[in-house]
C-alpha cells in the first residue's frame, strides 16, 4: 500500500515564505510522479495550483511555485496572503493509478 | 468553460449501492485527452481518489475499492457515473468528480484542472 505523506500542519506570518512537501513510501519522488498541488477552503472543492512539477494553471497566484526538493515534490508559497489560510494536498501518479497526500493545513498568523 | 456537476441521492442504507452522475457541460466526455475521474472525502478528511474512466470506457480504480467500484460512461448525455456496492459508514464523504488530463506538448503533463462542487453522500439506516 503506497502512502504519500505531507506535513500535517504549518504556520506562517503574512508575508513570510513557507514550503510544503509531499513524500513517497516507495522512494524519491521524481517529476516522473507528475507531482500536483491543490488548494482547498472549508466547504469548497479543491482548486489546482500547480501540475507536472511546476507548472502553474492560469489562475495559479504568481507566490506559488512547485520544485523537487530533496526527494519530495514542494510547494513554496512566498509573500504569504491572509487568504492562502487552507488545507493543500499534493497528488502523485503512480502509471495508472493517483494517490493524494494526506494534507496540509497552513495557517496565516 | 467547461463545467461538471455532481448528482445522486443524499442518502443511502447500509449494504445497498450507492449511485451517482457526473453531467459534463461546456466540454465533451469523448474529448480524447481527458479521462474522468471520482475522487471522495470523508467528513475531516483527507481525499481519495476512487478511480476514473476513458470515454472508450477504459477503466482504472484504487485497489482499495476495486471489489465495489464501477465507473461507467453515457457519451450520449455526456455524462459518467460512479456506483459503489455494499456501503458502509465509512463511505459517508463528499464525493467529487474530476477531469483529469493527460496529454502531451513536448513533454508530458498530467493534471485534474476541473472539479464538481460535490456532493455528500451519507450512509445510514
Amino acid at each position: 500500500q503506497t502512502v504519500v505523506t505531507q506535513e500535517p500542519s504549518l504556520t506562517v506570518s503574512p508575508g513570510g515564505t513557507v514550503t510544503l512537501t509531499c513524500a513517497s513510501s516507495t522512494g524519491a519522488v521524481t517529476s516522473g510522479y507528475y507531482p500536483n498541488w491543490f488548494q482547498q477552503k472549508p466547504g469548497q472543492a479543491p482548486r489546482a495550483l500547480i501540475y507536472s512539477t511546476s507548472n502553474k494553471h492560469s489562475w495559479t497566484p504568481a507566490r506559488f511555485s512547485g520544485s523537487l526538493l530533496g526527494g519530495k515534490a514542494a510547494l513554496t508559497l512566498s509573500g504569504v496572503q491572509p487568504e492562502d489560510e487552507a488545507e493543500y494536498y499534493c497528488l502523485l501518479y503512480y502509471g495508472g493509478a493517483r494517490i493524494f497526500g494526506g494534507g496540509t493545513k497552513l495557517t496565516v498568523l | 468553460q467547461v463545467q461538471l456537476q455532481e448528482s445522486g441521492p443524499g442518502l443511502v442504507k447500509p449494504s445497498e449501492t450507492l449511485s451517482l452522475t457526473c453531467t459534463v457541460s461546456g466540454g465533451s466526455v469523448s474529448s480524447g485527452s481527458y479521462y474522468w475521474s471520482w475522487i471522495r472525502q470523508p467528513p475531516g478528511k483527507g481525499l481519495e481518489w476512487i478511480g476514473y474512466i476513458y470515454y472508450s470506457g477504459s477503466t482504472n480504480y484504487n485497489p482499495s475499492l476495486k471489489s465495489r467500484v464501477t465507473i461507467s460512461v453515457d457519451t450520449s448525455k455526456n455524462q459518467f457515473s460512479l456506483k459503489l456496492s455494499s456501503v458502509t459508514a465509512a463511505d459517508t464523504a463528499v464525493y467529487y468528480c474530476a477531469r483529469d488530463y493527460r496529454g502531451y506538448s513536448g513533454t508530458r503533463h498530467y493534471y485534474m484542472d476541473v472539479w464538481g462542487k460535490g456532493t455528500t453522500v451519507t450512509v445510514s439506516s
